[in-house]
């Protein structure tokens, strides 16, 4: 069926380098797909999305987009912050509502 | 801040006790999901509403049960609580029903529940 698969953590960086999560999906059809974030002791909440094929969605310094030849919808930021310490989720909205484990990242000073 | 209000913040209880969870959605939302999450097994989907019905089920125990009243709050029941049942409880809403297709989920902050 529809599904995501993330890149498992943990990933640890140094403030200021280069992050790439990877996602990819397998789904029939451009679904929308979603990049959510979840902060210690917080719940989710949405970093970006794309609604279609080629879409670019950015928010925070974060960017991800929708490449439909290679099915992906990677997570990059150029400069990564103490802050950016969280769990990052890849989302396909659908029936099933599977949400997959998440990939921590800790960003060190 | 989401617009999503849940509460208690914390709860603490007993096993074989029971327990209500309350979820209000962001002002216009018509669905409203419940999850939960442990530390080793992710972010569990167990049930959503929309507009008072129930509209999917996920991995819910028949332990727990939900509704979603005419004011569209919700109420997530816990009962007969284990040690196990102890997690994260998250509720989210969004503005409608189908699957979620191209539908932002808005989360609350979640209920803590602890259960010694």
């Amino acid at each position: 069926g529809d599904s995501v698969t993330q890149m498992e953590g943990p990933v640890t960086l140094s403030e200021e380098a280069f992050l790439t999560i990877n996602c990819t999906y397998t789904a029939t059809g451009y679904p929308s797909l979603f990049w959510y974030v979840q902060y210690p002791g917080e719940g989710l909440q949405l970093l970006l999305k794309a609604t279609k094929a080629d879409d670019k969605g950015s928010n925070k310094g974060f960017e991800a987009t929708y490449r439909k030849e290679t099915t992906s919808f990677h997570l990059e930021k150029g400069s990564v912050q103490v802050s950016d310490s969280a769990v990052y989720f890849c989302d396909r909205p659908g029936q099933n509502f599977v949400f997959g484990p998440g990939t921590r990242l800790s960003v060190l000073p | 801040d989401s617009g999503v209000t849940q509460t208690p913040k914390h709860l603490i209880t007993a096993t074989g006790q029971r327990v209500t969870l309350r979820c209000s959605p962001r002002s216009g939302d018509l669905s409203v999901y419940w999850y939960q999450q442990s530390l080793d097994q992710g972010l569990q989907f167990l049930i959503q509403y929309y507009n008072g019905e129930e509209r999917a089920k996920g991995n819910i125990l028949e332990r727990f049960s939900a509704q979603q009243f005419p004011d569209l709050h919700s109420e997530l029941n816990l009962s007969s609580l284990e040690l196990g049942d102890s997690a994260l409880y998250f509720c989210a809403s969004s503005v409608g029903s189908s699957g979620r297709v191209g539908d932002t989920q808005y989360f609350g902050p979640g209920t803590r529940l602890t259960v010694l």
